[in-house]
C-alpha cells in the first residue's frame, strides 16, 4: 500500500516570502503521478501542481514548483513571493497510474501573515 | 475545464434517516468517481470507487450497507448514508477521472447528524 507522509502539521510565512512544504511517500512503484492540492477555507480541491515520475524535471506553475526527489521518495512544494490568498490546507497526493484512486497526505495547514 | 457537481452541499437530517448525495460530471463522461470522506481538520479518505454500470468498490473498513454508492449512468454517481447517527456526521468529497492523470473533485457536501 502506498503511504504519504507530511510532517508539518503548520507552518506559518510573511508576505512575500518563500515557503516550503514537505512530503515523503512510499511505494514499490516505479511509474506513478504525485500532486499538490491547495484546499481553502470553501473546502475545493484545487490542483496546486502535478509531476510524473517518469519525468526527471521537477514541475513548475508560476510561483508554485517541485523538488521532486525519487530514489528519496521526497516531493516537497516551494511557494515563491507568498501571498495571502495562498492561507489554505495543502495536501501532497500519490496516484498509480491505472487505478486513479488518489492517496492523501495529512496535509499542512499554511497561513501567510500580511 | 472540467466541472465536477455535487450537491447538496450541506445537508441537516435526523437520527436514522438517509440521505443521497449527488456527484455529476457536466461537460464530460466519467466512468469512474471516487468518495472520500474528511473529518474536521483531517485529510481526505477514500471509501470507495464508483464504477458506471458495475458495482462500486469499498475501502477497507467501509461499511457497503451503510454507504450506498449508484453509479447509474457516465455522468452521475450517488451516495446515500443509510440510517444515519451522528458519528455519520462529516464532510464527503466526490471526484471523477477526466483523463489517465486528471481527477476533479467536487465542492463537497458538509452532513450533519442530530
Amino acid at each position: 500500500a502506498q503511504t504519504v507522509t507530511q510532517s508539518q502539521p503548520e507552518m506559518s510565512v510573511q508576505e512575500a516570502e518563500t515557503v516550503t512544504l514537505s512530503c515523503t511517500y512510499d511505494t514499490s512503484e516505479n511509474n506513478y503521478y504525485l500532486f499538490w492540492y491547495k484546499q481553502p477555507p470553501s473546502r475545493q480541491m484545487i490542483l496546486v501542481i502535478r509531476q510524473e515520475a517518469y519525468k526527471q524535471q521537477n514541475a513548475t506553475e508560476n510561483r508554485f514548483s517541485v523538488n521532486f526527489q525519487k530514489a528519496a521518495k521526497s516531493f516537497s512544494l516551494k511557494i515563491s513571493d507568498s501571498q495571502l490568498g495562498d492561507t489554505a490546507m495543502y495536501f501532497c497526493a500519490f496516484m498509480k497510474p491505472n487505478n486513479n484512486d488518489m492517496r492523501f497526505g495529512a496535509g499542512t495547514r499554511l497561513t501567510v501573515k500580511p | 475545464g472540467a466541472v465536477v457537481s455535487q450537491h447538496p452541499s450541506w445537508v441537516i437530517c435526523k437520527s436514522g434517516t438517509s440521505v443521497k448525495i449527488e456527484c455529476r460530471s457536466l461537460d464530460f463522461q466519467a466512468t469512474t468517481m471516487f468518495w472520500y470522506r474528511q473529518f474536521p481538520k483531517q485529510s481526505l479518505m477514500l471509501m470507495a470507487t464508483s464504477n458506471e454500470g458495475s458495482k462500486a468498490t469499498y475501502e477497507q473498513g467501509v461499511e457497503k450497507d451503510k454507504f450506498l454508492i449508484n453509479h447509474a449512468s457516465l455522468t452521475l454517481s450517488t451516495l446515500t448514508v443509510t440510517s444515519a447517527h451522528p458519528e455519520d456526521s462529516s464532510f464527503y468529497i466526490c471526484s471523477a477521472r477526466v483523463s489517465r492523470e486528471k481527477l476533479f473533485f467536487g465542492s463537497g457536501t458538509q452532513l450533519s447528524v442530530l
